[in-house]
């Protein structure tokens, strides 16, 4: 069974241009989680779906970042314009069945630094 | 709010010593307990959870307990391998509240040979 995949696994842009970041979770899987870790922080989550849903984004920084989630398969995180702090590691993870003792998967990570 | 601490890296062992890494939640609920493990060049794995007080996970020789008084769910392993070099990270979810995983900042280890 695949896992989450990413894509891009890196990517170097400048302040100013946009970037979309896409998900694909693990097949079946209705819930997906988009978190982002900026350099010698701690890893911190953004929002999360359930199916093409937000269910929670009450830690996507401000209106510069855009989720979408159609059709409630792969995911795309849009940053647009992109700001210098923005550049961390933005991770992907999916569930099954969403709830607090259900594993969440992780994708390897898109690298992004803007300068 | 929920905050999640681990104590700071980086820890550098030799191979076969015992490895401890501490961590400690503040939780306004219950919450589930996770250590998560990112090895060079790879994503975040799962390494084992608990999910009630007194529970213990267990994965790889790798082994952390529950322990709701101390609000303390510190990762062990008896006899770390060359291999277990990885940035390892403790995390929660609070039961009935947002299913977002909070995370403590990752503690590197570098296991010698």
């Amino acid at each position: 069974e695949a896992g989450v995949t990413q894509f891009p696994s890196h990517s170097v842009i400048e302040k100013g241009q946009t970037v979309t970041l896409r998900c694909d979770p693990i097949s079946g899987h209705d819930n997906l989680y988009w978190y982002r870790r900026v350099m010698g922080k701690e890893i911190k989550f953004l929002l999360h779906f359930v199916k093409e849903s937000k269910q929670d984004e009450s830690g996507m920084p401000n209106n510069r970042f855009l989720a979408e989630r159609t059709g409630g398969t792969y995911s795309t995180l849009k940053v647009q314009p992109a700001e210098l702090e923005d550049s961390g590691v933005y991770f992907c993870a999916s569930s099954l069945s969403g709830g607090y003792q259900e594993t969440q998967y992780f994708g390897p990570g898109t690298r992004l630094l803007v300068l | 709010g929920n905050s999640v601490t681990q104590m700071e890296g980086p820890v550098t062992l030799s191979e076969e010593a015992f490895l401890t890494i501490n961590c400690t939640y503040t939780a306004t609920g219950y919450p589930s307990l996770f250590w998560y493990v990112q090895y060079p060049g790879e994503g975040l794995q799962l390494l084992l959870k608990a999910t009630k007080a007194d529970d213990k996970g267990s994965n790889k020789g790798f082994e952390a307990t529950y322990r709701k008084e101390t609000t303390s769910f510190h990762l062990e392993k008896g006899s770390v391998q060359v291999s277990d070099s990885a940035v390892y990270f403790c995390a929660l979810i609070e039961r009935g509240g947002s299913e977002k995983l909070v995370f403590g900042k990752g503690t590197k280890l570098t296991v010698n040979p």
